[in-house]
């Protein structure tokens, strides 16, 4: 089974600051991984797939990249509505997974 | 507007079953593979299983393999989860899931509100 991992789990970042959180799988998954968002108490939201495929309706300020075991989650220009836990999930084959989670919080 | 809407949830003793259902609408049900995750209170998400736009391939996490069974009625634009041998374990909101089209190499694209299983004596 594919492990993911995340770093960091936890980090305090500013309005407006540039934000970057990596995920890394066990093994190769091609581009096949996902980033979700997700507020205390709400469903998650999918933001990027295939790795760099930002979904409709998603700010562009959210980026994502990398290939293989390695990705990142980029925030540009971080907004209120940003603070959230943010997971990377691996679709490339199954038993699907999901990485631990990394929280942004207001510093 | 894409709407899934689950049902079912609630508390059980161990060992109990219970089944979950999940009613998509504004979307062409039977076009799109089906999946549930779920989270433990303040913990992260676990994907449960998945199931294709016809049925006939499911998939499942090993933890709930040979309790947990996903089916979907596409005449009721109906996703289900049936949940047996239940154990405290399985406490956590269960959410159904929209994949894109396939979830393998693509996403879950739209989730639900959740339900609450509480394993409890």
């Amino acid at each position: 089974d594919i492990q993911l991992t995340q770093s960091p789990s936890f980090l305090s970042a500013s309005i407006g600051d540039r934000v970057t959180i990596t995920c890394r799988a066990s093994q190769d998954i091609s581009s096949y991984l996902a980033w979700y968002q997700q507020k205390p108490g709400k469903a998650p939201k999918l933001l990027i797939y295939i790795a760099s495929t930002l979904q409709s309706g998603v700010p562009s300020r959210f980026s994502g990249s990398g290939s293989g075991t390695e990705f990142t989650l980029t925030i540009s220009s971080l907004q209120p509505e940003d603070f959230a836990t943010y997971y990377c999930q691996q679709l490339s084959s199954y038993p699907f997974s999901f990485g631990p989670g990394t929280k942004v919080d207001i510093k | 507007e894409v709407q899934l809407l689950e049902s079912g949830g609630g508390l059980v003793h161990p060992g109990g079953s219970l089944r979950l259902s999940c009613a998509g609408s504004g979307f062409t049900f039977n076009w799109h593979s089906m999946s549930w995750v779920r989270q433990a209170p303040g913990m992260g998400l676990e994907w449960v299983s998945s199931i294709s736009s016809n049925g006939d391939h499911t998939y499942y996490a090993e933890s709930v393999k040979g309790r947990f069974t996903v089916s979907r009625d596409n005449s009721k634009n109906t996703l289900l989860l049936q949940m047996n041998s239940l154990g405290a374990e399985d406490t956590a909101v269960y959410y159904c899931a929209k994949c894109r089209h396939n979830c393998q190499k693509e996403n879950l694209e739209d989730w639900g509100q959740g339900t609450l299983v509480t394993v409890s004596s």
